[in-house]
């Protein structure tokens, strides 16, 4: 099937500054992305979505971008903060559908002080 | 407190003994599904239930079984363990059968056989 992938695994950053988390996806039909969040021990957290129809939306300090000529997804955090270290996954489904999402493995932002 | 409630949390089992992981939510949500995480591999689907009574296969369902009996709650059973079931679980239910991406996720459940 199709794959959700994020260009790197670990993505370390100083706090204060600014996050980019970034996410390619191979499947043309996909109408719907979202990104997810994932602290040590827990259960994953949703972040923020946006559908196709969108190139841009933003949330409480994050902003997601799409970007479908090439097929990518970011997710900026503004001003990291100790409590943004997780493992961030971006998701797309692909037509709504109730077969459920599919995942990228994983990016995981590390805070330093 | 509006939440996903996985259980047992951890789990260490022997090979061929049946065991079921329990899921319920309090959100009288439509969607629940069950993922199992790897590492390197991802958060994949098992299982899914658009509702009562309905239940469909997702992309790893060898080996697991589910029933929803009941809107609140979706047990994940795995009726003869092996050694590759040892995963993390995750259990999530979503508002609507017809998806709206924003899954809410139990803490987990880590289970081993052995």
């Amino acid at each position: 099937g199709e794959s959700v992938g994020l260009h790197l695994p670990t993505l370390s950053v100083q706090e204060g500054d600014n996050s980019i988390i970034n996410c390619a996806y191979s499947n043309s039909a996909s109408d719907y992305f979202i990104w997810y969040k994932q602290e040590s021990g827990k259960g994953p957290q949703f972040i923020i979505d946006i559908r196709s129809n969108m190139d841009k939306r933003q949330g409480q300090r994050v902003t997601v971008l799409l970007n479908k000529t090439v097929k990518h997804l970011s997710l900026q955090i503004a001003a990291t903060q100790p409590g943004d270290s997780a493992v961030y996954f971006c998701a797309e489904n692909s037509g709504g559908g109730a077969d459920g999402l599919t995942f990228g493995k994983g990016t995981h932002l590390i805070i330093q002080p | 407190e509006a939440q996903v409630t996985q259980n047992p949390r951890y789990l260490i089992t022997v090979t061929g003994k049946k065991l079921t992981v329990t899921c319920s939510q309090n959100m009288n949500h439509e969607y629940m599904s069950w993922y199992r995480q790897d590492p390197g591999l991802g958060l994949r689907q098992i299982y899914y239930s658009m509702n009562v009574e309905v239940t469909d296969k997702g992309d790893v369902p060898e080996g697991y079984k589910v029933s929803r009996k009941e809107k609140r709650n979706f047990p994940l059973i795995l009726e003869s363990p092996s050694p590759n079931q040892t995963s993390l679980y995750f259990c999530a239910s979503s508002v609507s059968a017809f998806f709206t991406g924003e899954l809410f996720f139990g803490e987990g459940s880590r289970l081993t056989v052995l």
